[in-house]
């Protein structure tokens, strides 16, 4: 059975960076992705990137672009997303999800909850 | 990027009612499209994926249909479980999108 454990709670000043790690068990962590998907306070889900660990390639949503980088790490089988340049509108829960092609999203992490407050 | 509408936004049914909720991509994504369930303080649950295929465990009363730009999911009788917001997302492009969400409420 995959899991997805991602690390607890930050709360960031504006301006900062923050750093989600999300670690996988069971499974072979180098055969899938992982994306990135936030979601602010009663809003939607906002896709932001994704890794494919064998290969250390990460792909961006445009409106992420430039803040955002993911990496994995394969030997520990954790991947990491860090958004730079914080801003009040990234206060949001953020998940790590896997992607078992044919199947997207299947797998979640808990979820990270980020606050970004002065 | 891809643009997903979903419609409707709010839905009000009844236990055993037939729901549908349709999906639009601005352009075609053939069938990588993907319908996901959320209830409140939970991370989203895969439904279906390829646009009609049903996820492992996934109640036999969902179920999806469509190609290109238009997509919908159908949930043929409503059960208590099943009040939650659904989304679609589009995994077709080099860049994914969700829909906005449609919120399925008691009536």
């Amino acid at each position: 059975q995959v899991q997805l454990v991602q690390s607890g709670a930050e709360v960031k000043k504006p301006g900062s960076s923050v750093k989600v790690s999300c670690k996988a068990s069971g499974g072979t962590f180098s055969s899938y992705t992982i994306s990135w998907v936030r979601q602010a306070p009663g809003q939607g889900l906002e896709w932001m990137g994704r890794i494919i660990p064998i290969l250390g390639i990460a792909n961006y949503a445009q409106k992420f672009q430039g803040r955002v980088t993911i990496t994995a790490d394969k030997s520990t089988s954790t991947a990491y997303m860090e958004l730079s340049s914080l801003r009040s509108e990234d206060t949001a829960v953020y998940y790590c999800a896997r992607e078992n092609a044919p199947t997207p999203l299947d797998y979640w992490g808990q979820g990270t909850l980020v606050t970004v407050s002065s | 990027d891809i643009q997903m509408t979903q419609s409707p936004s709010t839905l009000s049914a009844s236990v055993g009612d037939r729901v549908t909720i349709t999906c639009r991509a601005s352009q075609s994504i053939s069938s990588w499209l993907a319908w996901y369930q959320q209830k409140p303080g939970k991370a989203p649950k895969l439904l279906i994926y390829k646009a009609s295929s049903l996820e492992s465990g996934v109640p036999s009363r969902f179920s999806g249909s469509g190609s290109g730009t238009e997509f919908t999911l159908t949930i043929s009788s409503l059960q208590p479980d099943d009040f939650a917001t659904y989304y679609c997302q589009q995994y077709n492009s080099y860049r994914w999108t969700f829909g906005q969400g449609t919120k399925v409420e008691i009536k």
